[in-house]
């Protein structure tokens, strides 16, 4: 069965870049996504990727694939005390039906 | 744009009873979705229907659990009895489309389930 597992906890000052791993079981993900979950907020998708990509950049955001170790992360420059929240990678399979999530990283931005 | 609606916020039962989510997606989003979230897990998609029609509940305990989507707007989800285990946060969420991978999905604030 698929199975997305991360680092359940990260710390990092702000200024600093953020990276939240995140690795996968099932090869046959289509599509790879990131969600940011506020607290008492519901998810909000920040971005996703395509297997077939390795790289995307969107503004602060670099989302890295590895899809020979399936190992997704997402990179977060110049962190704020306001991207403090929990982060999902989850997983697609058959074409953005079946979505499975990771557990979360907490990310905590200390000032 | 109003978001993704969901009541109640919270609610809390003792095991055995009944309980009822309602949800109501943005305005002209074919797919709705409703996640199962336990405390310090990812959620867990429990059933997804585009329009009325029900797309994946492969993931939905139908022994005591329920979902409609009359009229393809808004939809309920039961629980009927509810167990401890199904203490969580019930988030609802919708996309414009077909559900595709590109589709992406509004989430409404979850209902806050206590079974004790």
């Amino acid at each position: 069965g698929e199975d997305v597992e991360q680092s359940l906890f990260l710390s990092v000052r702000e200024g600093d870049s953020s990276v939240i791993n995140c690795t996968y079981t099932d090869s046959s993900s289509t599509y790879l996504y990131w969600y940011k979950q506020e607290p008492g907020a519901g998810l909000q998708l920040l971005t996703y990727i395509f297997s077939n990509m390795d790289m995307k950049q969107d503004q602060r955001l670099t989302v890295l694939l590895n899809k020979k170790d399936k190992h997704l992360s997402l990179r977060i420059a110049d962190t704020q005390t306001g991207d403090s929240a929990i982060y999902f990678c989850a997983e697609s399979i058959n074409y953005g039906q079946n979505f499975v999530f990771g557990p979360g990283t907490r990310l905590s931005v200390l000032p | 744009e109003a978001g993704v609606a969901q009541s109640p916020r919270y609610k809390i039962i003792e095991k055995r009873q009944s309980v009822a989510f309602w949800c109501n997606p943005i305005s002209g989003h074919a797919t709705l979705y409703w996640y199962q979230q336990i405390l310090g897990q990812g959620p867990k998609l429990l059933i997804q229907f585009q329009n009325n029609g029900v797309v994946d509940d492969s993931q939905l305990p139908k022994d005591r659990f329920s979902a409609e989507r009359l009229k393809g707007v808004d939809s309920t989800l039961k629980i009927q009895p509810a167990k401890l285990e199904d203490s969580a946060v019930y988030l609802c969420a919708s996309s414009l489309d077909q559900g595709g991978p590109t589709d992406t999905q509004y989430f409404g604030p979850g209902t806050r389930l206590t079974v004790l």
